[in-house]
């Protein structure tokens, strides 16, 4: 089984400051982890994923995150953020295994609030 | 190429009523999963399911709740006799087998009144 914890529910950042969500997680097996963002009153976009190789990963607008097995942690960063990036952000892992390990399970979120 | 389609995209119901929300995966997605969001808290996963079997329900409640994904036609999550409790936004993802990331629907906003 596998638990995310993302520390900060709350995060208010001023614009064009940098940011930073913590995501730690706890599995017995190796996993698959990922960002995901949601905005008010709409699903989950896939923000940035980590499967293998390179431990820092990047998303197209400028989000990274880096995998670090021996904390357990993978957290996503921002160097300069914009009132765009006003949303939830999850963090979420899965096994590497099929059947039941398949699914995904989620961190409770982290509301990132960019401020002008 | 649509992406993950769930409708309704709101669903109101009295107490004691049935939902039933569906969701019809990308094309070339064969798994299909629902994850509830309860409001201010994360996705609490409920059931995974391929075509015409059920892979993994762990999550979901023992009574009320059942899923499905026939052969043709969408995946629907149905819930009996509704309470208060239920209102949720309910989401659908999809992958390709052997796919490692999911698609998400726009979910279904379920309010209970």
């Amino acid at each position: 089984a596998q638990s995310v914890t993302q520390l900060d529910s709350q995060v208010p950042v001023f614009e064009e400051a940098p940011v930073e969500l913590r995501c730690n997680y706890s599995s017995s097996v190796s996993v698959y982890l990922f960002w995901y963002v949601q905005y008010p009153n709409q699903g989950l976009q896939l923000l940035l994923k980590y499967l293998s190789g390179s431990t820092l990963v990047e998303s197209i607008n400028g989000f990274e995150a880096e995998f670090n097995k021996s904390q357990t942690s993978f957290h996503l960063r921002k160097p300069s953020v914009h009132i765009s990036d006003t949303a939830e952000y999850f963090c979420a892992v899965r096994g590497l295994s099929s059947g039941s390990a398949r699914q995904l399970t989620f961190g409770s979120g982290t509301q990132l609030t960019v401020l002008p | 190429n649509a992406g993950v389609m769930q409708n309704p995209r709101h669903l109101v119901r009295r107490r004691g009523q049935e939902a039933r929300l569906r969701c019809s995966p990308m094309k070339g997605h064969s798994h299909v999963y629902w994850y509830r969001q309860l409001p201010e808290e994360g996705l609490k996963f409920m059931v995974y399911l391929q075509k015409e079997n059920i892979i993994d329900e762990s999550g979901m409640p023992k009574e009320r709740f059942s899923a499905e994904f026939p052969k043709e036609g969408p995946s629907i999550l149905r819930i009996q006799q509704v309470v208060r409790g239920d209102s949720a936004a309910y989401f659908c993802a999809s992958s390709p087998p052997g796919g490692v990331s999911y698609t998400f629907g726009s979910g279904t906003r379920l309010t209970v009144v």
